[in-house]
């Protein structure tokens, strides 16, 4: 069974980066049939895919264009986790935060705890 | 990439049926049969409970049920018991991005 612990800070201040991080259990950051998402909810937002990383024979990021320009998802393959920097943060970022695994790339199982981070001076 | 469109509420008593749609274009629902369905209750992570369009994860009751047509989605939850009362939202991929729906409230009465 695939477990997924969230963990970094749920506290950042405007134009800072917020930065989250999601090991992983039951499976490998490397895999060729998973892919390691990040995903955030939010009462004005609902639900909002991030983005991804994923292993096919070499690494793939693709991103969402409303977040594109600020956002990098890097994988980890020595701790079997993968990461979220979101930079010049505003107010608006502020949303619970979830990793999540996809099989493949085109539907999301697995579903870390979420992290309520908070963009606030 | 714009929210798929779900109506804010739906409503049904014990035992009855009720039925979300979820309503894309061309560009996700309606280009890939890579529709799912997610069940959240307050406060906990949303759960997989339809996978393209209308196949069901190991463990989710068979009250459960997706279809497609076009460029709308649905989900019927027959039977409806209390423990179904829960926000639930729809996803679809759309071509190297994700994108998922507006959610729905779902009471039973």
């Amino acid at each position: 069974q695939v477990q997924l612990q969230q963990s970094g800070p749920g506290l950042v201040k405007p134009s800072q980066t917020l930065s989250l991080t999601c090991a992983i259990s039951g499976d490998s950051v490397s895999s060729n049939s998973a892919a390691w998402n990040w995903i955030r909810q939010s009462p004005s937002r609902g639900l909002e895919w991030l983005g991804r990383t994923y292993y096919r024979s070499k690494w793939y990021n693709d991103y969402a264009v409303s977040v594109k320009s600020r956002i990098t998802i890097n994988p980890d393959t020595s701790k079997n986790q993968f990461s979220l920097q979101l930079n010049s943060v505003t107010p608006e970022d502020t949303a619970v935060y979830y990793c999540a695994r996809g099989l493949g790339i085109t539907m999301i199982v697995d579903w870390g705890q979420g992290t309520l981070v908070t963009v606030s001076s | 990439q714009s929210a798929l469109t779900q109506p804010p509420s739906a409503s049904g008593s014990p035992g009855q049926s009720v039925t979300i749609s979820c309503t894309g274009t061309s560009s996700d629902v309606g280009g890939y049969n890579y529709v799912s369905w997610y069940q959240q209750h307050p406060g906990k992570a949303p759960k997989l409970m339809i996978y393209e369009v209308s196949k069901r994860p190991s463990g989710v009751p068979d009250r459960f049920s997706g279809s497609k047509s076009g460029n709308t989605a649905s989900l019927t939850v027959s039977g409806l018991q209390a423990e179904d009362e829960a926000d639930y939202y729809c996803s679809s991929y759309a071509g190297s991005l994700y994108v998922f729906g507006t959610g729905t409230k779902v009471t039973v009465l």
